[in-house]
């Protein structure tokens, strides 16, 4: 059984400009969810995808964007990006969207705007 | 507004001493609480869930309704404790699937 994946690791851009973030699902699980994590707080909803349908957003704003494909890997799009944006994003997959089911975290994908 | 409340960001406790992370949360609604937590160099992980009433390498945790408090216990901590611990709410609400508290760094002393 493979653990939920991302990549890339780390990444650098400079404000304006657009980023993809790939997130690989924990084998058997329909469900992601994206997370932001800015440092020293802990992760905040960005929205979450169900079937390859959004099922639920957090207060982020359009330019945050998703995908999720038939092998429910997902991608979270992020454009003209804002200083603000620098943190670590975290995808969790589970194989249900119900509140009560576990979530499998990545490792996470370091983002630096400058 | 869904609020998960962690009122500590870092908590010093001996080995062998009882250890209790304070988590409190506001909702309307049914809640479902975990706790996370996150190993140096290690991703986030469940540490356990409340509708399981389990006990996890030694750590409890009850919900208390009246008051709103999902706190986490240990009776006799141990320096492999020594983490970052989150207290999170998961809901059926669309916009707020699953809020997160700040946080609590737990530090075990020798």
């Amino acid at each position: 059984e493979t653990g939920v994946t991302q990549s890339p690791t780390h990444l650098i851009k400079t404000r304006g400009q657009q980023v993809t973030l790939r997130c690989s699902s924990q084998s058997g699980h329909n469900t992601v969810s994206w997370y932001q994590q800015a440092l020293g707080q802990g992760p905040q909803f960005i929205f979450q995808y169900y079937r390859e349908e959004e099922n639920g957003r957090g207060n982020f704003p359009p330019r945050f964007s998703g995908l999720q494909f038939p092998n429910y890997s997902s991608e979270l799009n992020v454009n003209a990006l804002e200083l603000d944006d620098s943190a670590l994003y975290l995808c969790a997959s589970s194989i249900d969207p119900a509140p009560n089911y576990e979530q499998y975290f990545g490792p996470g994908t370091r983002l630096t705007v400058t | 507004a869904q609020r998960v409340t962690q009122p500590e960001k870092l908590l010093s406790v001996f080995k062998g001493a009882p250890v209790e992370l304070k988590c409190n949360y506001s909702y309307s609604g049914s809640p479902e609480l975990f706790w996370y937590v996150q190993y140096s160099r290690q991703r986030l992980q469940l540490l356990l869930r409340h509708i399981s009433r389990e006990s996890i390498k030694g750590f409890t945790a009850d919900l208390n309704k009246g008051e709103t408090s999902f706190h986490l216990k240990k009776p006799f901590a141990q320096e492999e404790d020594s983490a970052m611990y989150y207290c999170a709410l998961s809901t059926f609400n669309r916009d707020d699937k699953i809020i997160f508290g700040k946080g609590t760094r737990l530090h075990i002393l020798p």
